[in-house]
């Protein structure tokens, strides 16, 4: 069964805390992107990785970090510089050379 | 960065009716493509559309582009209940994957 997979569905932060958003993609998809959706706006890029071991800054990076030591998994850590976390998170990959990317079902961030 | 951008930004139609949304963007691109988005869940791809080319199908879908005008729109015929969703516009530049997302376009079918 192939896809994205993100988790957990629901995350809930306390202030001061980082937290670490998990996508996973099976697809040997090259690269992978992330993305923050705030309601009833577009997708602002986060950060994104076209090989592993290589990302760079998207729109948005400040707060955030990521990692790519493997190909299947990008995870997404928010940090506690982020001041306003609370958003949906999504994850998304494509092929090398291929514009269409591939979504997951997203975590919803929360603040408590 | 570059933002497409849809208007209108809300519909609201009866099953059976057609559906059209549009994208307007500012600078050359390379691709432009069409997302839809149930609440609450991931993005799906629907269509890509070339800088060359000017009116593509897929379905009951169908999108046209005017690079002149750097414009699109996306026509849905026959509109469902089931294509009660968000819809997206993205933009690809040359020389990398990078897309730029438009604010979306949220359609509501009545059965």
């Amino acid at each position: 069964d192939g896809g994205i997979t993100q988790s957990p569905k629901y995350l809930f932060r306390k202030e001061g805390q980082n937290v670490t958003l998990s996508c996973e993609q099976n697809l040997n998809h090259d690269a992978m992107y992330w993305y923050r959706q705030d309601p009833g706006q577009g997708l602002r890029l986060i950060y994104y990785s076209q090989i592993v071991n290589d990302f760079q800054k998207g729109d948005i990076a400040e707060g955030y970090s990521v990692s790519r030591e493997k190909k299947e998994s990008f995870p997404l850590t928010v940090t506690s510089a982020q001041k306003n976390p609370t958003a949906f998170y999504l994850c998304a990959s494509s092929m090398a050379g291929q514009e269409t990317q591939y979504f997951g079902p997203g975590t919803r961030l929360l603040v408590l | 960065s570059q933002q497409g951008e849809e208007d209108p930004q809300a519909l609201s139609i009866q099953e059976g009716e057609n559906a059209t949304m549009n994208c307007s963007y500012k600078t050359s691109i390379n691709n432009l493509q069409w997302y839809r988005q149930n609440s609450g869940r991931g993005l799906v791809h629907l269509i890509l559309i070339r800088s060359n080319e000017r009116e593509k199908h897929s379905g009951r879908l169908r999108v046209t582009l005017d690079t002149s005008k750097k414009s699109s729109s996306l026509l849905i015929t026959a509109s469902r209940a089931a294509d009660t969703a968000s819809y997206f516009c993205a933009t690809a530049y040359y020389g990398n994957n990078r897309l730029a997302f438009g604010k979306g376009n949220q359609v509501v079918v009545i059965p």
